[in-house]
């Protein structure tokens, strides 16, 4: 079945850059029908979208993001990865990672989730 | 953006009984090209990612027991539980993905009365 994991610090130190990688198993990358998320859930919270990728890199990004924002995709080794730079307090989360269904114009709902990995920016 | 609200916020029922949750848009999800409503509804056990329930508003996910039931279109939908398992404590969101910033309510937290 389809399996996707984070991996990445669990401690980042505000002003410096959040990075994450998404590991695509039982799945191919280049799949037309899905493109590739990120979606975040602050402690005891909502989720909230980040941004999504297709396989051409074609991507979508989340508006109160996007200024510091980076979604990549490394179609050789079947992951995905985000950058957020300048991050704060804020930024602390749970971040998860999640294959969005869907045709290459219409990106939909979110199926399966990794398991998420807990990202704390403190000094 | 697409404002998503859900209610209630927390909603306790016996065990065997209906349980409905409320998901508000603020704009129509019905995209009128195919009649679709854009759509789902995601289950989250406390430790574990969201899960995927119903899809176009009312289309149960594989594997998704049939007591689990998505109704509603354009911009006031429901899941509804028939009759509430004890394995049904978590909290449920709604996600529209009718357009871009992909927004979700803010989550109903079900329990045991």
């Amino acid at each position: 079945q389809v399996q996707l994991q984070e991996s990445g610090p669990g401690l980042v130190k505000p002003s410096e850059t959040l990075s994450l990688t998404c590991t695509v198993s039982g799945a191919s990358i280049f799949s037309s029908t899905a493109h590739w998320a990120w979606i975040r859930q602050h402690p005891g919270k909502g989720l909230e979208w980040i941004g999504s990728i297709y396989h051409d890199g074609s991507s979508h990004y989340s508006p109160s993001l996007t200024s510091r924002l980076n979604i990549s995709v490394d179609t050789s080794k079947n992951q995905f990865s985000m950058r957020l730079t300048s991050v704060t307090a804020a930024d602390t989360a749970v971040y998860y990672c999640a294959r969005q269904k869907g045709s290459p114009w219409s990106p939909n709902w979110f199926d399966p989730w990794g398991l998420g990995t807990r990202v704390t920016v403190s000094s | 953006d697409i404002v998503v609200t859900q209610s209630p916020v927390s909603l306790a029922v016996p065990l065997g009984e209906r349980a409905t949750i409320n998901c508000k848009s603020s704009q129509s999800l019905l995209y009128s090209s195919n009649n679709k409503d854009y759509l789902a509804w995601y289950q989250q056990k406390p430790g574990q990612p969201p899960k995927v329930l119903i899809y176009w508003a009312s289309t149960r996910e594989s594997g998704v027991p049939d007591r689990f039931s998505g109704s509603g279109s354009g911009t006031d939908f429901s899941l509804t539980i028939s009759s509430l398992q004890a394995e049904d404590v978590a909290v449920y969101f709604c996600q529209q993905y009718y357009s871009t910033p992909i927004t979700f309510g803010q989550g109903t937290r079900l329990e045991i009365k």
